[in-house]
């Protein structure tokens, strides 16, 4: 089974301080990908990356940063946090095979509260 | 641009009812789609998906849904609810690149 983890499932921040949300995929995949949940609005995605070392913003990547070193792990960077970061971030993988969209493994969640 | 519909934020059905979730899509040619089901707490679990040829698909845990191009519709269906399956459930389209695109989801609430 794949397994995607992320380094925490609850997290409670101050305004202004750096944050560091960690996940790691053990099934070899070269797609991995961070998103944002909120009530009402779905998933949308941060940061998307597709290789070591290589990234694409995705729908709302202001305020956000990713850090890709390692194929297996995928890190999402909030260098200032903000009340409206508050939200419950969900890291995701996938395989490149062919030409097919494949289905994307998801992480159980990190729930952020930001004060 | 690609999206997604799902146009009823909350259903409520009896323990045993039948259920449809709605899942509209917006893009020009044959998509991929996806179901994905969230329970309280936990992050999304693929349900089913559609790739191509036949129109009806079987999930997982008793669910399926038919792709109808004409309408540009995915719905999920089961024919009877159990108390478990209360949960939120997403739509997604892939439209070609490595990307998917999710609707706001429907959550779905079991009386016993």
């Amino acid at each position: 089974d794949v397994k995607v983890t992320q380094s925490s499932r609850y997290l409670v921040k101050r305004t202004g301080e750096k944050v560091f949300l960690e996940c790691v995929q053990d099934m070899d995949h070269e797609n991995m990908f961070w998103y944002r949940q909120d009530p009402g609005l779905g998933l949308r995605l941060i940061y998307f990356s597709y290789d070591v070392k290589m990234k694409e913003k995705g729908d709302i990547p202001e305020g956000y940063s990713v850090s890709r070193e390692k194929k297996e792990r995928f890190s999402l960077i909030l260098e200032s946090a903000s009340t409206n970061q508050t939200s419950m971030y969900l890291c995701a993988s996938s395989p490149i095979v062919g030409r097919n969209q494949e289905t994307q493994y998801f992480g159980p969640g990190t729930r952020l509260l930001v004060l | 641009a690609q999206s997604v519909t799902q146009p009823d934020i909350h259903i409520t059905v009896s323990e045993g009812a039948s259920l449809e979730l709605r899942c509209n899509y917006s893009y020009g040619a044959t998509p991929y789609l996806f179901w994905y089901v969230q329970s309280p707490g936990q992050g999304l679990q693929l349900l089913l998906k559609y790739f191509s040829g036949d129109t009806l698909v079987q999930g997982i845990k008793g669910f399926e849904a038919e792709f109808k191009r004409s309408q540009s519709s995915f719905n999920l269906r089961k024919p009877s609810v159990h108390w478990s399956d209360a949960a939120e459930y997403f739509c997604a389209v892939g439209a070609g690149t490595d990307k998917l695109i999710f609707g706001t989801g429907t959550r779905l609430q079991v009386f016993p």
